[in-house]
């Protein structure tokens, strides 16, 4: 299976500020037949599920804010938030589709400082 | 707007099976370009994708858990379900179902889930 590994695995940072979150695959998620990082990252709140917020590594679902952005290639990938907002405080996965099993990082968990 | 909703026990015991059963609303479960699939996350932890279906019944598995679960869809209720067979405490979790993304060769990511059923396996 495809591990995937978040860094760090929880961070708490002052609101305005920038937040960054790595995500690192043991192996490529890059299909060089299309050029495409099969990498997803979502967002989960207490007692929610799972929020879609990128897929292909940096494309933004509709109506996530352009605050999130997605980064990254191969084995390296990179979720930042350009201006924390309250409301941004969530366990954040990544995901690879490359292979099946589909797999997750453990979640970094993100709050307020 | 697309609704998923999961529905089953809360509570199972030990070396018996877990059903539980997804109802979509807003779609048809026919899509040429979804599967329909389950994801759980056990008590402070991660996600694990267990398996998929598409609607015609092609399914993938986690092969982690292929000997003991089986996804089915019917398509006239537009529901699709989840048996995972002689569970343990270690299957105690949140069971999602999830709408996947799907290319036509590949099953991509999810982007809407249900809200999550609680399953407890206990005596």
């Amino acid at each position: 299976d495809f591990v995937m590994t978040q860094s760090p695995d929880s961070l708490a940072v002052s609101l305005g500020e920038r937040v960054t979150i790595n995500c690192k695959s043991s192996q490529t998620v890059l299909y060089s037949s299309n050029n495409k990082n099969y990498l997803a990252w979502y967002q989960q709140k207490p007692g929610q599920p799972p929020k879609l917020l990128l897929y292909w590594a940096s494309t933004r679902e509709s109506g996530v804010p352009d605050r999130f952005s997605g980064s990254g290639s191969g084995t390296d990938f990179t979720l930042t938030i350009s201006s924390l907002q309250a409301e941004d405080v969530a366990v954040y996965y990544c995901q690879q589709y490359y292979a099946t099993p589909q797999t997750f990082g453990q979640g970094t968990k993100l709050e307020i400082k | 707007q697309l609704q998923l909703q999961e529905s089953g026990p809360g509570l199972v015991k030990p070396s018996e099976t877990l059903s539980l059963t997804c109802s979509v609303s807003g779609v048809s479960i026919t899509s040429v370009s979804h599967y329909w699939g389950w994801i759980r996350q056990p008590p402070g932890k991660g996600l694990e994708w267990i398996g998929s279906i598409f609607y015609y019944g092609d399914t993938s598995y986690n092969p982690s858990l292929q000997s003991r679960v089986t996804i089915s869809v019917d398509t006239a209720k537009n529901q699709f379900s989840l048996k995972v067979r002689s569970v343990v405490a270690a299957d105690t979790a949140v069971y999602y179902c999830a709408r996947h993304v799907w290319s036509g060769t590949y099953i991509y990511y999810s982007d809407h889930w249900g809200q999550g059923s609680q399953v407890t396996v206990s005596s």
